[in-house]
C-alpha cells in the first residue's frame, strides 16, 4: 500500500530550530509538499521538492532524499504563530496507469513554546 | 484576489436532509477536490473533477455526490446526509495535475449532522 509516516506532535521554543520527519512508500514519486495548518483552518502550501536536496525559503527549508523516501521540514527562528499542524503530501500513482495521485501524512502538531 | 470560496462556513443539520455545499474558483484551475477532515484520520479525498463533466471517486465517497458543469463550480451533495458525515470539509483547486500542482484550500465548512 502507499503510506506517509510522520511524528505526531511536537514541541519547541521560540527562536529554535525544528526539524519535522517525512516517510514514505508510494508506487511512484511525482513530488512531495509540505503544507501548514492552524487548527481549523485551512492548509496553505509551504514548499514542494520533487529533485534530491534542499529547498530554502526564508525560514523554512525542505530536504528531500528519493532513494530513502525521506523528507523533513526545517522551521528556524521558531515564532509562536509557527505552531500549527504541518502536512506532508506525496504526489504519487493512482493506479497502473498514468493517472496521479495526492497520498496525505496525518500531520505532525507543532507547539511552539515561550 | 485570487480564491477559493466555499459556503456555508458552519452547518447544522439532522439527519437525511438533503444539503449542498457550494465550492467557487477564480484562478480557471482545471482540477477541483474534496476532502473531508477527521481527527486522527487526516484529510480523506471524497471526489475529484480533472475538468468540466470529469469527475471521479476518491477514498471515501460513499454517502456524497459532486457535479462539475462549470469550471469554476464544484459543488458537494449530501443527499441523505448522517451523523457519520459530520466533519470538516475543505475543497481544493489546482491549475492541473501534474507536477507541482500546488493545490489551493477553501476556508473549510464545518458540518454537523444531527
Amino acid at each position: 500500500g502507499q503510506n506517509i509516516d510522520q511524528p505526531t506532535e511536537m514541541t519547541a521554543t521560540e527562536g529554535a530550530i525544528v526539524q519535522i520527519n517525512c516517510t514514505y512508500q508510494t508506487s511512484g514519486f511525482n513530488g512531495l509538499f509540505w503544507y501548514q495548518q492552524h487548527a481549523g483552518e485551512a492548509p496553505t502550501f509551504l514548499s514542494y521538492n520533487v529533485l534530491d536536496g534542499l529547498e530554502e525559503k526564508g525560514r523554512f527549508s525542505s530536504f528531500l532524499s528519493r532513494s530513502k523516501g525521506y523528507s523533513y521540514l526545517l522551521l528556524k527562528e521558531l515564532q509562536m504563530k509557527d505552531s500549527a499542524s504541518y502536512l506532508c503530501a506525496v504526489c504519487g500513482l493512482l493506479n497502473a496507469g498514468n493517472n496521479r495521485k495526492l497520498i496525505w501524512g496525518l500531520g505532525t502538531s507543532l507547539a511552539v513554546n515561550p | 484576489e485570487a480564491q477559493v470560496t466555499q459556503n456555508p462556513r458552519y452547518l447544522i443539520t439532522v439527519t437525511g436532509k438533503k444539503l449542498t455545499v457550494t465550492c467557487s474558483q477564480n484562478m480557471n484551475h482545471e482540477y477541483m477536490s474534496w476532502y473531508r477532515q477527521d481527527p486522527g484520520l487526516g484529510l480523506r479525498q471524497i471526489y475529484y473533477s480533472m475538468n468540466v463533466e470529469v469527475t471521479d471517486k476518491g477514498d471515501v465517497p460513499e454517502g456524497y455526490k459532486v457535479s462539475r458543469k462549470e469550471k469554476r463550480n464544484f459543488p458537494l451533495i449530501l443527499e441523505s446526509p448522517s451523523p457519520n458525515q459530520t466533519s470538516l470539509y475543505f475543497c481544493a483547486s489546482s491549475l492541473g495535475f501534474s507536477f507541482k500542482n500546488i493545490q489551493y484550500f477553501g476556508a473549510g465548512t464545518r458540518l454537523s449532522v444531527l
